[in-house]
């Protein structure tokens, strides 16, 4: 895996708990990405960031934040989880909006 | 909604034989990128194919993409039970900074 890890790897929380989980890169890239895949729905963007403070939404966003207040760090936060939520959550990493992109190992939230 | 869409949704062959995994998509676009998702993994780049390319080799894997038809396909040859993975097709469209999933090919090979 390049240089990309996420954190937790595996969580369990009650609905109406907020969640954050962590993507850090030692890589350097640019651009990083929240994803989601659910069974059905393939892997679907949640939202990016193209740079220290550039974010941008994507196709399900709702009731999702982020945050990148520095180069390695692209944080996920679930104000209010609810069991839709419930899914394994992927970060990308990549140098440009149109190049390859490296993905972490996952984490699975479940929310009960 | 998925801008890349895969067929079939699911394959079974043979150790030795080849897999021929396809996708279509809607919009114009300037890359389309292969990837291979082993289970309970995150996702791994196979390989990338601009849209003034035809064709693509890497390995074992044959690309090839037809703009007109707006539409792609991926060919692992002589497959090994190694393969066996989930493919995703991707494709940055129209919206430039991201890329959207098909929902995949599931491909198993049987030692």
């Amino acid at each position: 895996d390049a240089g990309i890890t996420q954190s937790p790897r595996h969580k369990v929380t009650e609905t109406g708990t907020p969640v954050t989980l962590r993507c850090h890169q030692t890589e350097n890239h640019r651009y990083m990405y929240w994803y989601r895949q659910d069974p059905g729905h393939g892997l679907r963007l949640i939202h990016y960031s193209y740079g220290v403070k550039d974010t941008d939404k994507g196709e399900v966003s709702d009731g999702y934040s982020v945050s990148r207040s520095k180069t390695e760090d692209f944080l996920l936060t679930l104000e209010s989880a609810t069991s839709s939520q419930t899914s394994v959550y992927f970060c990308a990493i990549a140098n440009s909006g149109f190049d390859e992109q490296y993905f972490g190992p996952g984490t699975r939230l479940t929310v009960t | 909604s998925q801008q890349g869409e895969e067929d079939p949704q699911a394959l079974s062959i043979q150790e030795g034989e080849n897999a021929t995994m396809n996708c279509s998509y809607k919009t114009s676009i300037n890359n389309l990128q292969w990837y291979r998702q082993n289970s309970g993994r995150g996702l791994v780049h196979l390989i990338l194919i601009r849209s003034n390319e035809r064709e693509k080799h890497s390995g074992r894997l044959r690309v090839t993409l037809d703009t007109s038809k707006k539409s792609s396909s991926l060919l692992i040859t002589a497959s090994r039970a190694a393969d066996t993975a989930s493919y995703f097709c991707a494709t940055d469209g129209n919206a430039g900074n991201m890329l959207t999933f098909g929902g995949g090919t599931r491909l198993m090979v049987k030692p």
